[in-house]
């Protein structure tokens, strides 16, 4: 079966730690993004990647990093400078610009 | 930048009434997309229109594209309990930012 799969499903972040959620996909897509959204809220964008080794900012990208290494994997770290990281992670791709977005499952991460 | 408004926030019917969700854009687009996220799930594709004026039906939704390619809308004919979630609108102005911008959504809740 084709498609994005993201985990985990649930993660839980300490103060001042650092904390990954994943990304796959096996759909042969060139682009990958990252989406934050915040409870009865809409989507905003934190970064994409329209090709391997490349990556730009979204709209909320402070207190986040990705990479892109693989076409397949587009990690998303959670840093510490994140001040308010709870929130519905939701990770995405496409073939190309006027095609629609695949999304994943989604992570939940919460502050303990 | 643009932004892409969308309403109405949240939207109650009694089952069996229509309900219609409108997207207004900043600027002109390339293209508008809607999704529907179901409660907790993930937001999934419903269509995609291009053209200026454009109307498609999918059962009983009808969506449209505006002339002017800056607003479109979602209307459902007869709800069901089915049809239960939050529609967005997504819009791709064509130019060198990649990524969809997304409206806030509707939440659409269906009284029995």
């Amino acid at each position: 079966d084709g498609g994005i799969t993201q985990s985990p499903k649930y993660l839980f972040r300490k103060e001042g730690q650092n904390v990954t959620l994943s990304c796959e996909q096996n759909l042969n897509h060139d682009a990958m993004y990252w989406y934050r959204q915040d409870p009865g809220q809409g989507l905003r964008l934190i970064y994409y990647s329209q090709i391997v080794n490349d990556f730009q900012k979204g709209d909320i990208a402070e207190g986040y990093s990705v990479s892109r290494e693989k076409k397949e994997s587009f990690p998303l770290t959670v840093t510490s400078a994140q001040k308010n990281p709870t929130a519905f992670y939701l990770c995405a791709s496409r073939t190309y610009s006027n095609q629609p977005q695949h999304f994943g499952d989604g992570t939940r991460l919460s502050i303990l | 930048g643009q932004q892409v408004m969308q309403i109405p926030q949240y939207q109650h019917v009694q089952e069996g009434e229509d309900f219609t969700t409108y997207c207004n854009s900043s600027t002109t687009l390339s293209n508008i997309q809607w999704y529907k996220q179901r409660p907790g799930g993930h937001p999934v594709f419903l269509i995609q229109l291009v053209k200026s004026g454009e109307v498609k039906k999918q059962k009983r939704l009808t969506f449209q594209f505006g002339e002017a390619k800056k607003n479109s809308s979602l209307h459902i004919t007869a709800t069901q309990t089915t049809d239960v979630g939050t529609y967005f609108c997504a819009g791709l102005t064509g130019g060198g930012a990649d990524g969809l911008t997304f409206g806030k959504g509707t939440h659409l809740i269906i009284q029995p």
